[in-house]
Parts: structure tokens; C-alpha cells; sequence
């Protein structure tokens, strides 16, 4: 069974913000939420976690529903840099789970 | 400082031959963990070492296993490679487990 879900592509404008969604009903009460994006074939790049409280960093938001059973990834002003894709994980059972992932393209 | 360095970075066996994949992880991380991603899927979990043990394994068969050394770079061995295992194979070096992973670039290997 799939520890994450995440919708497979999303289309944002340039300039608006992307709100990418994750849902991870599984996951346990101390276990964090991490997001990481994927550009081509480089490595995945690190961009927030969180346990149950809203995140912001440099990079991105992170907003976590009070039942801790889904999140969404905010790029408050998306740039053509952040067509990738954006990955959702959960550890669970000492294993790393990457979700199936949403390939975002930030159009012109 | 240094990123995670892999090597090497491409690499072509036959069916049936045995490869390792080395990884060195940042200065001072004590934590690697390892990967497949096959083209156009999300990396795969194969292991995870910290200070030298073993502490998470994906569901991988016995071909695959690894270790981590006392400088904490790390192998990853595959034996009796099946053309299933051409795929692009990540490290990750964290500071703990379980922690932040910061990625290499890979090795990407082609079984023939």
C-alpha cells in the first residue's frame, strides 16, 4: 500500500504560487513529513520537512492538516527553475518512502 | 565543502556479473542511505547505514547488500545482475538517521 499520494503532473503560471498536495494517511504520530524535488536525472534536492506545525524556509512552505494526514508544498512565486519533480516522503518502519511524485511545469 | 560524491558514474555490465558503487558522504555525516530509481519512477529505498550498521532495508533481494566504513563512505555491491537492475543509483548522506539526505548525482548503470 502506498504510504504517499500525490497527483502525477500540475501546470502553474510563472509568478503565482504552486500548491502541491500530498496525502499520507498512514503516517505515524512521530514521523516527519519531508519534500525533495527532482530535476532531469540529478539527484533529489532537499526542500522542507515537518512534524505537525506549518514550515517556512527560503525555499518553500510547508502546511500540514491538524490530523497530520496530508500536506501541501507551497512555492509562493514559482519560477521557471522550479519545473521538477516534487517528491513527498514518509519514513515508515525504518524504510524511506518516496511517493510517486507531481511533476510541475511552471509555464512562461 | 564537498557534496556526496559517487562513483563511478557510468557504468555497463553483462547479465550475470557482479558490480559495486562506491559513495563518499559529506564531511562529518555519519549516515548513508542508498537507492534505485528506474527511468520514470521515484527512488527506490534499498538500504540505510549509520555508523557503520545496518538500520533499514527496502524491499530488495539478497543480491543487493552493502556496508559503510569507518571514514563512513559506503559500498553498495550487486551480484548476478539481471537486466532489471539497469537504473540510476542514488546515495544520500545525512548529519543522524533519518535525517536531511543530501543526494549525489548517481551512477547510472546499463546491464546488458
Amino acid at each position: 500500500d502506498a504510504k504517499t499520494t500525490q497527483p502525477p503532473s500540475m501546470d502553474c503560471a510563472e509568478g503565482r504560487a504552486a500548491n502541491l498536495p500530498c496525502n499520507h494517511s498512514t503516517i505515524s504520530g512521530n514521523e516527519y513529513v519531508y519534500w525533495y524535488r527532482q530535476i532531469h536525472s540529478q539527484g533529489p534536492q532537499y526542500i522542507i520537512h515537518g512534524l505537525k506545525n506549518n514550515e517556512t524556509n527560503e525555499m518553500a512552505s510547508l502546511i500540514i492538516t491538524e490530523d497530520r494526514k496530508s500536506s501541501t508544498l507551497i512555492l509562493p512565486h514559482a519560477t521557471l527553475r522550479d519545473t521538477a519533480v516534487y517528491y513527498c516522503i514518509v519514513i515508515a518502519g525504518n524504510q524511506f518512502y518516496f511517493g510517486t511524485g507531481t511533476s510541475l511545469t511552471v509555464i512562461p | 565543502d564537498a557534496g556526496v560524491t559517487q562513483s563511478p558514474t557510468h557504468l555497463i555490465k553483462t547479465r550475470g556479473q557482479q558490480v559495486t558503487l562506491r559513495c563518499s558522504p559529506i564531511s562529518g555525516h555519519k549516515s548513508v542511505s542508498w537507492y534505485q530509481q528506474v527511468l520514470g519512477q521515484g527512488p527506490q529505498f534499498i538500504f540505510q547505514y549509520y555508523e557503520k550498521e545496518e538500520r533499514g532495508r527496502g524491499n530488495f533481494p539478497d543480491r543487493f547488500s552493502a556496508r559503510q566504513f569507518p571514514n563512513y563512505s559506503s559500498e553498495l555491491n550487486v551480484n548476478a545482475l539481471l537486466l532489471g537492475d539497469s537504473a540510476l543509483y542514488l546515495c544520500a548522506s545525512m548529519p543522524q538517521a533519518w535525517d536531511e539526505q543530501y543526494f549525489g548525482p548517481g551512477t547510472r548503470l546499463t546491464v546488458t
